[in-house]
């Protein structure tokens, strides 16, 4: 069965540091989509992709957030200068069409000293 | 702006017992529902939707209610299983939030054995 995979699983880093955390999506979805969940809450939307741009966006999803679909397989996420609160584990998903169900990846923990 | 919410954050119920999992929402133009399971560690998993047109919609021990009226739907799981302890998560599309999917709080089922 088609998975979305997400890679690291986990990543340290130290604030101010850049990180890019990566997927690969479904491979016939069309929308991609990064959430966030801060341990014990609920799951927070960040950024959705089509078409190569940005479709919407959150107010988590600020200046120093980023995304990029480098090459047809890859959809990576780069918070530029990390701050201690994006703490969280990341999820990447994908869907075929822009109002289906999600399939999402296992998550990047993200821990910021 | 789109709100999802729970009634109970945790719900315990004995091994062979039906599960009843509640969610209440705001807007009215929501028009797709999705009910997701997130084991520990893992990505939220889709377990069922409905669309606005439907008030019931059944799957594999597993049936969601829709109650657009009250603005209320349900996660009903038959002959609750230990596999099934997890964190449930409401979410919904449409209604003035775009086709990004806004998740609910999540409960946290225990199956006793």
């Amino acid at each position: 069965e088609p998975e979305v995979t997400q890679t690291p699983s986990h990543q340290v880093t130290q604030m101010g540091q850049e990180v890019i955390l990566r997927c690969v999506p479904i491979s016939n979805h069309l929308y991609f989509y990064w959430y966030r969940q801060i341990l014990g809450q609920k799951v927070e939307f960040l950024v959705s992709f089509y078409n190569n741009e940005i479709s919407e966006k959150s107010e988590i999803f600020d200046d120093q957030f980023s995304v990029e679909r480098p090459d047809g397989s890859n959809f990576t996420l780069k918070i530029r200068s990390t701050k201690l609160e994006d703490s969280a584990m990341y999820f990447c998903a994908s869907s075929v069409a822009e109002n289906e169900k999600l399939f999402f990846g296992s998550g990047t923990q993200l821990s910021v000293l | 702006g789109e709100s999802v919410g729970l009634h109970l954050p945790t719900l315990s119920v004995q091994e062979g017992d039906n599960s009843i999992i509640n969610c209440a929402y705001s807007n009215s133009a929501s028009d797709y529902f999705i009910w997701y399971k997130q084991e520990s560690g893992k990505g939220p998993q889709f377990i069922i939707d409905i669309r606005s047109n439907m008030d019931k919609r059944q799957g594999q021990r597993v049936t969601v209610l829709l109650n657009k009226t009250v603005k209320h739907l349900s996660l009903q799981i038959a002959a609750t299983q230990p596999g099934d302890s997890a964190v449930y998560f409401c979410a919904l599309l449409g209604g003035g939030g775009g086709f990004k999917t806004i998740f609910g709080a999540g409960t946290r089922l225990f199956v006793k054995a």
